[in-house]
């Protein structure tokens, strides 16, 4: 049981340029979430999942896009990388209602 | 809307002393609480939860909360604390009675615990 798998683990994109962040879990847990975490700062939550087909925004979507095939794999796709999306992405997904699991995160640097 | 406060980004202590890390939330209906404990370059961990019930809940690595309904809070407490329980701490609420409401995760309080 992995758990939650994100890659790749660090990535430097060029300013322009596009990419898929890759997120799976094992454990059949209907929702999914991604996040982004600034230096000294706390989650926001960009885009999540209550199941397969189903995605919405959240707190800050803009610069993303999603999707959803799968029960399994959550992929968070940047188009038109900025430097205001250097940052730390994580992957969580959890049953609803109850305590999120989280994948080991994603570090991107945007220059 | 929801919401979560921590109202201190540092809380040191000494090893063997007792700790407590402070979360106050706001919420519309009744909450589900939650802490989540990140140590350096790596993902949140979960701690502990209330979701109904005692109000003193016990987690991992002897890890204890306190939902107290009326001050709306939900303090992360240790007897003694280790200098391995150095590491970020992140206390989030989600809305019981609001089922589309995601999970608000507060700002973090890092915890250091001098040897």
């Amino acid at each position: 049981n992995a758990g939650v798998t994100q890659t790749p683990k660090f990535r430097i994109l060029k300013i322009g340029q596009s990419m898929t962040l890759q997120c799976t879990q094992d454990m059949n847990h209907n929702y999914m979430y991604w996040y982004r975490q600034d230096p000294g700062m706390g989650l926001k939550l960009i885009y999540y999942s209550v199941g397969a087909g189903i995605t919405d925004k959240g707190e800050v979507p803009n610069g993303y896009n999603v999707s959803r095939s799968t029960t399994e794999d959550f992929p968070l796709r940047l188009e038109l990388a900025a430097p205001s999306q250097t940052s730390v992405y994580f992957c969580a997904s959890s049953y609803p209602t109850l305590e999120q699991y989280f994948g080991p995160g994603t570090r991107l640097t945007v220059t | 809307a929801q919401s979560v406060a921590q109202p201190e980004d540092q809380v040191n202590v000494a090893e063997g002393n007792p700790l407590t890390v402070k979360c106050t939330y706001s919420v519309s209906g009744n909450p589900y609480l939650f802490w989540y404990v990140q140590y350096p370059n790596r993902g949140l961990q979960f701690l502990l939860k209330y979701i109904t019930g005692d109000n003193l809940v016990k987690g991992s690595y002897g890890f204890e909360a306190e939902f107290n309904k009326s001050q709306t809070s939900f303090h992360l407490k240790k007897p003694s604390a280790l200098v391995s329980d150095s590491a970020l701490y992140f206390c989030a609420v989600r809305d019981r009675d609001n089922y589309g409401q995601n999970f608000v995760f507060g700002p973090g309080t890092r915890l250091s615990v001098l040897p």
